[in-house]
């Protein structure tokens, strides 16, 4: 049984330059949502998919932040200018059909920004 | 918007012993999902428990169980003959159609 999982698990990066992470879900799960989360606290989302389509898009979610889910398969999340506030862990999650269902969480990618 | 308050940043407590972990909420709705995760260190979220509020019985999974107060809005965890890998921070979370909202967690550290 396959979890989430993400890619890179760690990521530094110089202020300005540009980033993307990737999240594959668990195959069957049609649902998948990123958050992220900074030390000492708990995760605040940022974004939703199910399937292909994104369908909600926190405020935290900058016009620097984009995410995208082209086959309703994987996804990915691109920070363009990458900020020192921007340093945290992001975590993608997935979960079955309704929204009832569980969220299964991946390891996370934890980007430092120089 | 809902939130989630942990008022315990840590606690400690004796292998073998009982810890309770609490955890409030602030919400309009009557049907959503209640949740505790817990976070290793260095390592991913996993769902201990899940609790649906429209259910009065409360939820158990083996040495973990949830005392629910819904006019309370209060969740709390009990975690029983705690083991030293129960070493982590735990989030309660809220769960509402799609989106989860955290408490800022608790760390628990088990001591031999």
């Amino acid at each position: 049984d396959t979890g989430v999982s993400q890619d890179p698990r760690h990521k530094i990066t110089k202020r300005g330059q540009n980033v993307t992470f990737r999240c594959d879900p668990i195959s069957e799960h049609n649902r998948l949502y990123w958050y992220r989360q900074t030390l000492g606290q708990g995760p605040e989302f940022l974004t939703y998919f199910q399937n292909e389509a994104q369908l909600e898009k926190s405020r935290l979610l900058s016009d620097r932040f984009s995410a995208e889910r082209p086959k309703g398969s994987f996804s990915t999340l691109e920070i363009q200018r990458t900020e020192q506030g921007d340093s945290a862990m992001y975590l993608c999650a997935s979960s079955l059909r309704q929204h009832t269902d569980t969220q299964y969480f991946g390891p996370g990618t934890r980007l430092t920004v120089l | 918007a809902q939130t989630v308050t942990q008022s315990q940043p840590e606690m400690s407590v004796q292998e073998a012993e009982t810890v309770t972990l609490s955890c409030t909420y602030d919400t309009s709705e009557s049907n959503y999902y209640l949740f505790w995760y817990k976070q290793p260190p260095s390592r991913q979220m996993i769902l201990v428990i899940r609790q649906e509020a429209y259910k009065q019985q409360n939820a158990t999974e083996n040495r973990f169980s949830v005392n629910f107060q819904k006019a309370a809005k209060s969740f709390s965890l009990k975690i029983s003959d705690s083991q030293l890998g129960d070493t982590a921070m735990y989030f309660c979370a809220f769960g509402f159609d799609y989106k989860l909202s955290f408490g800022a967690g608790t760390t628990v550290t088990v001591r031999a």
